[in-house]
């Protein structure tokens, strides 16, 4: 059974720190999505990545994977406020659109 | 290019009623995937479609169903409605293919309570 364990599950920071969220899972898989969600609003899509070493970068946000360590990160540089909200990765079971999800990141940004 | 929408946004029910939840992906979208996310379990798929073909269901009791259209849209049907059914059932669309194609775009969600 595929798992997605996603740390930490709760993380507070400051401005202008940075910060890394971590995504394991048990089985391979070759697509790994990141979203981020706003309190009472729907998943944003982040980051797709398909292959190993991929990396992506948008913003403050940079995520990569390594399908080898069955493990994915998002760094977030120089955190601000508006980057608040919960984060999850999903594996993608089988490359069918079954995402398996973490528990998400809820991350706090204090100003 | 319009997003994916999900009909209606908030619903109340009863007890052991029955609910149908409604999608239509991003045009051109093959594939209609439907999650609930509850406080306690988190995300968690129910199925996914691809050209009126379910492939994939998740480990839900045979209450929850769904179908898809010729034109993509889907629907999500919760029968004998209990009070965990409680939710926020989201559905996401993807071209279903290769590349950039794997990305999945969530509607905004209905949000149905039973009471």
């Amino acid at each position: 059974e595929l798992k997605v364990e996603q740390n930490p599950l709760f993380l507070s920071m400051q401005e202008g720190k940075n910060y890394t969220i971590y995504c394991n899972y048990s089985t391979t898989s070759d697509r790994l999505y990141w979203y981020r969600q706003d309190p009472g609003k729907s998943l944003e899509s982040l980051f797709v990545l398909l292959s190993n070493g991929a990396v992506k970068q948008e913003g403050r946000l940079m995520a990569s994977l390594d399908t080898k360590a069955r493990l994915s990160t998002l760094h977030i540089t120089a955190a601000v406020h508006d980057l608040s909200a919960t984060y999850f990765c999903a594996v993608d079971k089988d490359s069918n659109y079954q995402l398996i999800w973490g528990a998400g990141t809820k991350l706090i940004i204090k100003p | 290019k319009a997003g994916v929408t999900q009909t209606p946004r908030y619903l109340i029910k009863t007890r052991g009623q029955q609910v149908t939840l409604s999608c239509s992906p991003i045009s051109g979208h093959r594939s209609v995937s439907w999650y609930q996310q509850t406080p306690g379990q988190g995300l968690q798929f129910l199925f996914e479609y691809f050209s009126e073909t379910q492939r994939n269901k998740g480990n839900f009791p045979g209450r929850f169903s769904g179908r898809q259209f010729s034109n993509s849209r889907s629907e999500m049907n919760v029968s004998t409605l209990e009070l965990g059914d409680s939710a926020l059932y989201l559905c996401a669309s993807s071209l279903a293919a290769g590349g950039a194609g794997t990305e999945a775009f969530f509607g905004q969600g209905t949000r149905l309570t039973v009471v």
